[in-house]
């Protein structure tokens, strides 16, 4: 099955400087990736997702970058504010015939202002 | 729009003791997950379903039923609970493969096995 893993499990960073957060996955066959972001006491979120015919796509000051041949994906975060402080998650998944989302361990996402 | 709807939201339960976490879904989403979150880690699958009838299990099954009756309900039920199941459960749902990938989480229910 499918294998994520994501690093770092804990990133500081002062406000308004990028944040960077990169998985790995082990199933070629996989073709959507999502991120979610999920806040103190709430479900997980999606913020972005990019499919395997994509190589970039942004939304605002969040992007997310996948290299198929390396199977890697990363989010980037510009300027960042305290309110992008929170959990994120990556996950991996096949389309058709892939029910199941496998989920990274998540990187706590700390803005110091 | 309610969403995903889960209940309850937080329950403290002694060894041994049986329960039903309850999701309910409004969006006429086919695929419904459900979901445990442990301190510190990813989200394990523990089952899921693809329609009315149909359950399977995820990475973490044990311990654990579903039933799936209804296009909007999937129950997780807990029999015997042991303190390895003090965990938070998200339940979660998708409309289906082909229209979109999307999976939408509830706001999770806090559960401690003493």
């Amino acid at each position: 099955g499918e294998n994520v893993e994501q690093h770092p499990s804990t990133l500081s960073v002062q406000e308004g400087d990028s944040a960077v957060i990169k998985c790995t996955y082990s199933d070629s066959a996989s073709n959507y990736f999502p991120w979610y972001k999920q806040e103190l006491g709430k479900g997980p979120q999606l913020i972005i997702d990019i499919r395997s015919n994509v190589g970039e796509k942004k939304d605002q000051r969040i992007a997310v970058t996948l290299n198929k041949t390396a199977k890697h994906f990363s989010l980037h975060i510009t300027e960042t504010q305290p309110e992008d402080s929170a959990v994120y998650f990556c996950a991996a998944t096949g389309n058709f015939g892939n029910e199941k989302l496998t989920f990274g361990t998540g990187t706590r996402l700390t803005i110091i202002p | 729009n309610a969403g995903v709807t889960q209940t309850p939201k937080f329950r403290i339960l002694k060894i041994g003791q049986s329960m039903t976490l309850q999701c309910t879904q409004d969006m006429n989403h086919n695929y419904m997950y459900w979901y445990r979150q442990d301190p510190g880690m990813g989200l394990k699958l523990i089952y899921y379903s693809v329609g009315a009838g149909i359950t399977d299990k995820g990475e973490v099954p044990n311990g654990y039923n579903v039933s799936r009756s209804t296009t909007e309900d999937f129950p997780l039920r807990l029999e015997l609970a042991a303190p390895s199941q003090t965990s938070v459960y998200f339940c979660a749902t998708r409309r289906d493969l082909v229209s979109g990938n999307t999976i939408y989480f509830g706001e999770g229910s806090w559960l401690t096995v003493v």
